[in-house]
């Protein structure tokens, strides 16, 4: 398995722009996790999906943000309009299956709103 | 909801010496702890992780200590090399169906 995968890896925008992150998780795995790292607040959980289905978005900050999973190899996180305080690394994240506790991580996605 | 807390923050050894990171949760109900490695630029990758049944593990030159009375884990990482450089995490979750909860960090640098 190729593991999770991200698109784009390296995101440039202009604040007010439209973005939309991507990620195919581990086949088989019936979690996703979207999260947020930031030197100042390290690794944040945004929102959470089973089966595709969001469990928990608590962590989104804002109605600018957006998650959807419309099958289970695919998930994305949409940002309307971007600001630059939304420049961060964007990680997705599967778990499930036969290690049903470890969780991986995608590559990532580096945004920067200029 | 958990709340992990990890210390220290940053952490320097010379090459050869033990380098040890502490973490404490708040929730009881939490069984399963995961140590995470991020190198520069790169996404965490999982290293270790120790479930509640369990007071220790080690893997080569690591080991991860559990102590579910105090509601704190330790990471030990024996005979460290310069490779060993990188920002770690502790986490906690209960089994499956809940998320990890991460601690902030802790920035290993080993001095050659």
């Amino acid at each position: 398995d190729a593991g999770v995968i991200q698109s784009p890896r390296h995101e440039v925008t202009e604040m007010g722009q439209e973005v939309t992150l991507r990620c195919k998780p581990i086949s088989g795995h019936d979690y996703l996790f979207w999260y947020r790292q930031t030197m100042m607040r390290g690794l944040e959980l945004l929102i959470y999906f089973n089966n595709n289905v969001p469990i928990d978005d608590s962590g989104m900050p804002e109605d600018r943000f957006s998650a959807k999973m419309p099958n289970a190899s695919f998930s994305t996180l949409k940002i309307q309009p971007s600001e630059p305080r939304d420049s961060a690394v964007y990680f997705c994240a599967s778990l499930g299956g036969t290690e049903a506790d470890t969780q991986y991580f995608g590559p990532g996605t580096r945004l920067t709103v200029l | 909801g958990e709340n992990v807390e990890q210390h220290p923050s940053t952490l320097s050894v010379q090459e050869g010496d033990s380098a040890v990171i502490k973490c404490t949760y708040s929730d009881s109900a939490s069984n399963y702890f995961p140590w995470y490695k991020q190198e520069l630029g790169k996404r965490p990758q999982l290293i270790i992780d120790i479930r509640s049944n369990v007071g220790e593990k080690k893997d080569q030159r690591i080991a991860v200590t559990l102590n579910k009375t105090a509601k704190h884990f330790s990471l030990h990482i024996t005979e460290t090399q310069p490779e060993d450089s990188a920002v770690y995490f502790c986490a906690a979750s209960g089994r499956g169906n809940t998320p990890l909860v991460f601690g902030k960090g802790t920035r290993l640098s080993v001095i050659a």
